[in-house]
């Protein structure tokens, strides 16, 4: 059974600092996914990544996949404010079921 | 990518009472994908639904406490029966669209449910 795995749970950073959150899961997939959730919100869809060394940015935000490592990152560059949120990353199993396993996800702090 | 309407967007019911989550999607869809999200957790999946068959449901949930309607390709519901407090979490539903793989999945607002 996939099991994806987040860190850190919660991640305090000032204003202006640079951090990477990790997401490794369990077994091989090529299709990982990151989204944001601002609190007592939907999901709001980030990145898709759908093969080993794919990286994609979006404004401060970078996502990788190393699909031989089975490992996401998404860095966070020169943080601001608006980027505190809870992040999570969800795998494809790879299963001919199209269902995502959530990783636990990340929340995420910026402070002035 | 799709547009999914969710109703309520959020709900107080009373133990032993059923809520009924609907989602309307713009366009059509082969699955339909219903979450639960607890306080602070992460979410996890309860069913997959697809038009014309019954719902495939993930361990720990069952159809007579989680009963699923997909009467066609836009639109599912959701009911929550007999609730109980520890029924109070986000209920999701999300989309497998055509391009997925490209796309990502898209998710409606959310349910917030409130047992007491």
């Amino acid at each position: 059974e996939l099991k994806v795995e987040q860190n850190p749970l919660f991640l305090s950073m000032q204003e202006g600092k640079n951090y990477t959150i990790y997401c490794n899961y369990s077994t091989t997939s090529d299709r990982l996914y990151w989204y944001r959730q601002d609190p007592g919100k939907s999901l709001e869809s980030l990145f898709v990544l759908l093969s080993n060394g794919a990286v994609k940015q979006e404004g401060r935000l970078m996502a990788s996949l190393d699909t031989k490592a089975r490992l996401s990152t998404l860095h966070i560059t020169a943080a601001v404010h608006d980027l505190s949120a809870t992040y999570f990353c969800a795998v494809d199993p790879m299963d001919s079921s199209y269902k995502l396993i959530f990783g636990s996800g990340t929340r995420l702090l910026v402070r002035p | 990518s799709a547009v999914i309407s969710q109703k309520p967007s959020r709900d107080i019911c009373q133990r032993g009472t059923s809520l009924t989550i609907q989602c309307q999607v713009d366009s059509q869809v082969t699955m339909m994908f219903w979450y639960r999200q607890q306080p602070g957790q992460s979410l996890t999946l309860i069913a997959t639904a697809n038009q014309g068959s019954e719902a495939t449901y993930e361990s720990g949930f069952v159809i007579d406490k989680f009963p699923i309607s997909r009467p066609n390709l836009t639109f599912s519901t959701l009911t929550v029966s007999n609730m109980s407090p520890e029924d109070s979490s986000i209920y999701l539903c999300s989309v497998e669209v055509v391009g997925t793989a490209t796309n990502g999945y898209t998710f409606g607002s959310g349910t917030r449910l409130t047992v007491v």
